[in-house]
């Protein structure tokens, strides 16, 4: 399987509540980054965190990584209509060579 | 935040046609560029990385001779698909980075090719 992968593969929720993804990876990383893609568009840089990170916030974002457990998690807070589009995690390895995506996340906000 | 553009956004053509797709940063050097491809509703798979004034670097299964790269200036990088086939048919998107591998990469907005 992929380096990684996202957790669910689907989400759907009310406008106001917290959507929480979860991304998994195998290798080690040099940081982690997760992506957002509305449908048939180009991805949006969310946010960066470095293997020596724990926690990051932006806005309504807030980013884990715990690389003990070789996983991150992307919590979305009070989420809007807006927020509907797949959420996408991507590991950067050591050499600096490549960005492995995940399978991605879809993440519906019905208002 | 940096911005990448990609021309085409669109392109139709017929098979055995070559496509250009071109990729530039508009605010800042890239030293190196990453082209993508993404087929409906799966995930972003790498095709090859290109420094610029080097030969690109094509990920197992990806045809170098199909998939021409060139990255002549800081600023721009080109893909063309070559006697284009409709299994080519896809999403092509270019990322740019401006330094090393700690720093960011900028996505463009994709290029939908379709192949009759």
């Amino acid at each position: 399987s992929q380096q990684g992968e996202e957790d669910p593969q689907a989400l759907s929720i009310q406008e106001g509540e917290n959507a929480t993804m979860n991304c998994s990876y195998k290798t080690s990383i040099n940081n982690l980054q997760w992506y957002r893609q509305n449908s048939g568009r180009g991805l949006v840089h969310l946010i960066l965190i470095r293997s020596n990170e724990r926690e990051k916030h932006s806005g309504r974002l807030r980013v884990t990584l715990d690389t003990s457990k070789k996983s991150s998690s992307l919590l979305i807070t009070a989420s809007r209509a807006a927020d509907t589009a797949s959420y996408f995690c991507a590991t950067a390895n050591n050499a600096g060579n490549m960005l492995t995506f995940g399978g991605g996340t879809r993440l519906m906000v019905k208002p | 935040g940096a911005v990448v553009s990609q021309h085409p956004s669109w392109v139709i053509c017929k098979s055995g046609t070559s496509v250009k797709i071109e990729c530039r940063s508009l605010d800042f050097q890239a030293t190196t560029m990453f082209w993508y491809r993404q087929f409906p509703k799966q995930s972003l798979m790498l095709m090859a990385t290109s420094n610029e004034g080097s030969k690109a670097t094509y990920e197992q299964g990806v045809e170098k001779d199909k998939f021409l790269i060139n990255h002549a200036s800081l600023t721009l990088s080109t893909l063309t698909v070559t006697s284009a086939h409709p299994e080519d048919s896809s999403f092509y998107i270019c990322s740019a980075r401006e330094g090393g591998w700690q720093e960011t990469q900028y996505f463009g907005p994709g290029t939908r090719l379709l192949v009759l």
